[in-house]
């Protein structure tokens, strides 16, 4: 089965610091991955995706991500932290196409980011 | 905004009771994924529909059911509630062959007391 580990569940930066999520994975093949970000009241966004291809990805808000397949890892990061990522961030994986888990997604338990001024 | 949205936004239920939760779908979206958000956990796969067909279940006992409609429209029905059962429940929409283009609805906050 597959599942997805985030080992931090909150971390805390300064504003304009630079910020790393950590996520590994279980999965038997190279699946789908993803991070999403929840703000309070809001649900989820998509922030960046990998299903193939370069193993480093760009996604929105400023935000990339590097996919290790020898670390089973799929990390966050941000140069620069603004006050308004403060958030909620979840890293998901999603089954590849021909098994019986495509388009499902399992998320990790989640890292609350705080942002100090 | 993704186009999604979810009745009601709160919702207060007794044990035992049952709860039907509303889902509109972006439009031309035949796919709907329903997920459990626990406090402090992230989203569990119940279950989805894909032109009103059941087409993939978590592990979900089978008084979670669901309905999707041909207007784009889905519903979760939860039957014998349990306290357990308190959660954010988040709807996701998407097209058949773009499954993980999901656009995710603000979700419906249940209580079970």
């Amino acid at each position: 089965a597959q599942s997805v580990t985030q080992p931090d569940i909150h971390i805390t930066v300064s504003e304009g610091a630079s910020l790393e999520l950590r996520c590994n994975y279980s999965y038997g093949a190279t699946p789908y991955l993803f991070w999403y970000v929840q703000s309070p009241g809001q649900g989820l966004q998509l922030l960046l995706k990998y299903f193939s291809g370069d193993t480093l990805v760009q996604g929105i808000k400023g935000f990339e991500a590097e996919f290790k397949r020898s670390q089973s890892s799929f990390n966050l990061r941000k140069p620069s932290v603004h006050w308004s990522d403060a958030a909620e961030y979840f890293c998901a994986v999603g089954g590849i196409a021909g098994g019986t888990s495509y388009g499902k997604l399992t998320f990790g338990q989640g890292t609350i980011l705080t942002v100090h001024p | 905004e993704t186009g999604v949205t979810q009745s009601p936004t709160h919702l207060i239920k007794t044990r035992g009771q049952q709860v039907t939760l509303r889902c509109s779908s972006q439009s031309g979206h035949n796919t709907v994924s329903w997920y459990q958000q626990a406090l402090g956990q992230g989203p569990q796969f119940i279950f989805q529909y894909y032109r009103e067909e059941e087409n993939g279940r978590g592990n979900f006992p089978p008084r979670f059911s669901g309905l999707q409609f041909p207007n784009y429209s889905s519903e979760l029905n939860v039957n014998a509630l349990e306290l357990d059962d308190s959660a954010l429940y988040l709807c996701a929409s998407s097209i058949g062959h773009s499954p993980y283009e999901q656009y995710f609805g603000p979700g419906t906050r249940l209580t079970v007391t």
